[in-house]
């Protein structure tokens, strides 16, 4: 079935440090995907998407790569700061033309001050 | 603030009550979805609406889960007879159409006591 899952499930980084949290998404055919950010008691805030006739792109201090022989998606944070901790949820839409995002499980990360 | 608002942002209730939550999405956006999140894990979508139409209600979790937007703007949840199974954070997302990003409000936590 279709399905979106991460590597890790928790994630400490030094404070300055870049932060790399993966994601694996089982659906070949997924063309959109989505990385939301979700501090404790709010919704998910949007980050930075990528459409799957792309490879990589970066938004301000993050990146993201998708690379669709391995299924895999990858979110890039530079220069990680206290704020930035939180989980992080990547997102597929099945191309049913029909958009219910499927969701990951997350990834909790936390800078180390 | 423009952003997807949602009310209450908290409620408690006894077994056996009916709960109503209300979603203003973002003015033009067209789409609105509900999602259900349970602790530590993401959101799990429960349906949506085009305009005023309601495209997807096979997610929704029983019978008892009913949603409408009745004028194509602001969308209501309901769920009768709740049970303590149905505590979780109630998450509304609206986008301008299908296959654009999703925005999230706030969410509603529900407690079922």
């Amino acid at each position: 079935g279709e399905s979106v899952g991460l590597h890790l499930p928790t994630l400490s980084v030094q404070e300055g440090d870049n932060s790399i949290i993966n994601c694996a998404y089982s659906n070949s055919a997924s063309d959109y995907f989505i990385w939301y950010k979700q501090e404790s008691g709010k919704g998910p805030q949007f980050i930075i998407d990528i459409r799957s006739n792309m490879d990589k792109r970066q938004g301000q201090r993050v990146t993201v790569l998708l690379n669709k022989t391995v299924k895999h998606l990858s979110l890039q944070i530079a220069a990680t700061q206290p704020g930035d901790s939180a989980v992080y949820f990547c997102a597929e839409t099945p191309p049913s033309g029909n958009t219910p995002l499927v969701f990951g499980k997350g990834t909790r990360l936390s800078v180390i001050a | 603030d423009t952003g997807v608002s949602q009310d209450p942002r908290h409620k408690i209730t006894k077994r056996g009550q009916n709960v109503t939550f209300r979603c203003d999405p973002i003015s033009e956006h067209n789409r609105l979805y509900w999602y259900r999140q349970t602790l530590g894990q993401g959101p799990e979508f429960l349906t949506y609406f085009q305009n005023e139409a309601q495209l997807e209600k096979s997610r929704l979790l029983s019978d008892r889960f009913s949603a409408e937007r009745p004028k194509g703007s602001f969308s209501t949840l309901e769920i009768q007879r709740t049970e303590q199974g149905d505590s979780a954070m109630y998450l509304c997302a609206s986008s301008l159409s299908g296959g654009d990003t999703q925005y999230f409000g706030p969410g509603t936590r529900l407690t079922v006591l």
